[in-house]
């Protein structure tokens, strides 16, 4: 398996708090990305990173903010939780473009 | 003319069945093709991928089927199993690009 490890796994969290959700990858990919999986929708794109502090905005971007200070770790701020915030989350890796993409187990958001 | 639309949205097939699941794209840019399965609880995975260069490529029981004048592809499980229930992305993406386009994603149900 590739070496993608999201934590934490499960959160439950309040409305206006935030939330950071960590991202750490031993594949030296340059390429890495956050979605969010909801029923109906698919894989939306939050961020994503095309290097060391090289960011920028997916569809889904409102209430998000994303850092990368390594290559390894990809994190994923959300700066006041909202009920509508709560989804899955992804983190995703890429070598280079055309090749296999691969994906962590996901992050189970709640927010009440 | 970034979407790759995906149909059905699910789809339910007999075991032993030929499973069918389409998509079909605007941006001839595009030159990957891929396939991810995904199972309840996991991330995707990478189940199978083709370059426009050929018109299907076979992996066991699945095979891309690629149609590059309609820009349509196509995903058939043969022989579908239980194991097989899963939901499927398409994606497309293109070489001087790393940002995949997701279908929606496909559901798929084998009844025993």
């Amino acid at each position: 398996d590739a070496g993608i490890t999201q934590s934490p796994r499960h959160k439950v969290t309040e409305t206006g708090t935030p939330v950071t959700l960590r991202c750490h990858q031993t594949e030296n990919h340059r390429y890495m990305y956050w979605y969010r999986q909801d029923p109906g929708h698919g894989l939306r794109l939050i961020h994503y990173s095309y290097g060391v502090k090289d960011t920028d905005k997916g569809e889904v971007s409102d209430g998000y903010s994303v850092s990368r200070s390594k290559t390894e770790d990809f994190l994923l701020t959300l700066e006041s939780a909202t009920s509508s915030q709560t989804s899955v989350y992804f983190c995703a890796t890429l070598g280079a473009p055309n090749t296999e993409a691969f994906f962590g187990q996901g992050t189970r958001l709640t927010v009440v | 003319q970034q979407q790759v639309k995906q149909s059905p949205q699910s789809l339910i097939v007999q075991k032993g069945g030929i499973s069918i699941i389409n998509c079909a794209y605007e941006n001839t840019a595009f030159d990957y093709f891929p396939w991810y399965q995904q199972f309840p609880g996991k991330g995707p995975a990478l189940l199978i991928a083709i370059r426009p260069d050929v018109s299907e490529k076979k992996e066991g029981r699945f095979t891309i089927s690629f149609n590059k004048s309609a820009k349509q592809f196509s995903l058939h499980i043969m022989d579908s199993q239980p194991g097989d229930s899963a939901t499927y992305f398409c994606a497309a993406s293109q070489i001087s690009n790393y940002q995949l386009i997701w279908g929606a994603g496909t559901k798929l149900i084998i009844k025993p």
